[in-house]
């Protein structure tokens, strides 16, 4: 079935330090790749999206490209603020037909310290 | 556009109490998820709409755990008899079709069970 590991935290970074999150999935044929963001007392928020082999997802700072051969998608920012402090869920899914959904890695909490 | 909206935002109850849970997605949104999120599992899907339509209960845990979706606008996540072991975080999420794959999620309801 299709999986998605991320790498365990807590993360704990510095303001303006550089961020690696990563992100490896199992899955058959080409799915879309996902990094939601979950901001303390809220729901998660779609962040960045890749749909197909070597596309690079960006937004606020952010980016993440969807690697085939490595079956990766890590997420990475170059200077981390206070406010990137949450909690980041990368995910896939099939596209097409009514019977569509997400399968959420488990989460890696981001702390940026001032 | 409110967003996706949850209610409660907090329930705490005592084992055996039947407990439900509300979500009005977006107006105009086809499909609606119900999550459960918890530290051990993290995020699960429990069940999806699409028109109103159970399309996926796999993630049910078991009897207990029921859920509607009367009409386009309200959906329902019912506990009966509640569990300590129930106590986490409850999302609802609802997407608009037509190849659009973002999930808009509610804030949650955190439920605890005594």
């Amino acid at each position: 079935g299709n999986s998605v590991t991320q790498m365990e935290g807590p993360v704990t970074l510095s303001e303006e330090a550089f961020l690696t999150i990563n992100c490896t999935y199992t899955a058959t044929g080409y799915p879309s790749l996902f990094w939601y963001v979950q901001y303390p007392g809220e729901g998660l928020q779609l962040l960045l999206k890749a749909t197909k082999a070597d596309d690079k997802g960006s937004n606020k700072g952010f980016e993440a490209t969807y690697r085939k051969e490595t079956t990766s998608f890590h997420l990475e920012k170059g200077s981390v603020q206070v406010s990137d402090s949450a909690v980041y869920f990368c995910a896939l899914s099939y596209s097409g037909g009514s019977n569509y959904k997400l399968t959420f890695g488990k989460g890696t909490l981001l702390t940026v310290n001032p | 556009d409110a967003g996706v909206i949850q209610s409660p935002r907090h329930e705490v109850t005592e084992m055996g109490q039947e407990v439900t849970l509300r979500c009005k997605p977006i107006s105009g949104h086809n499909s609606l998820f119900w999550y459960r999120q918890t530290m051990m599992r993290g995020l699960e899907l429990l069940i999806y709409f699409n028109n109103n339509v159970p399309i996926d209960d796999s993630g049910m845990p078991e009897d207990r755990f029921s859920a509607k979706m009367p009409n386009a606008s309200f959906s329902t996540l019912k506990i009966q008899p509640s569990e300590p072991r129930d106590s986490a975080v409850y999302f609802c999420a609802s997407r608009a079709d037509r190849g659009n794959e973002k999930l808009f999620f509610g804030s949650g309801t955190q439920l605890s069970v005594l």
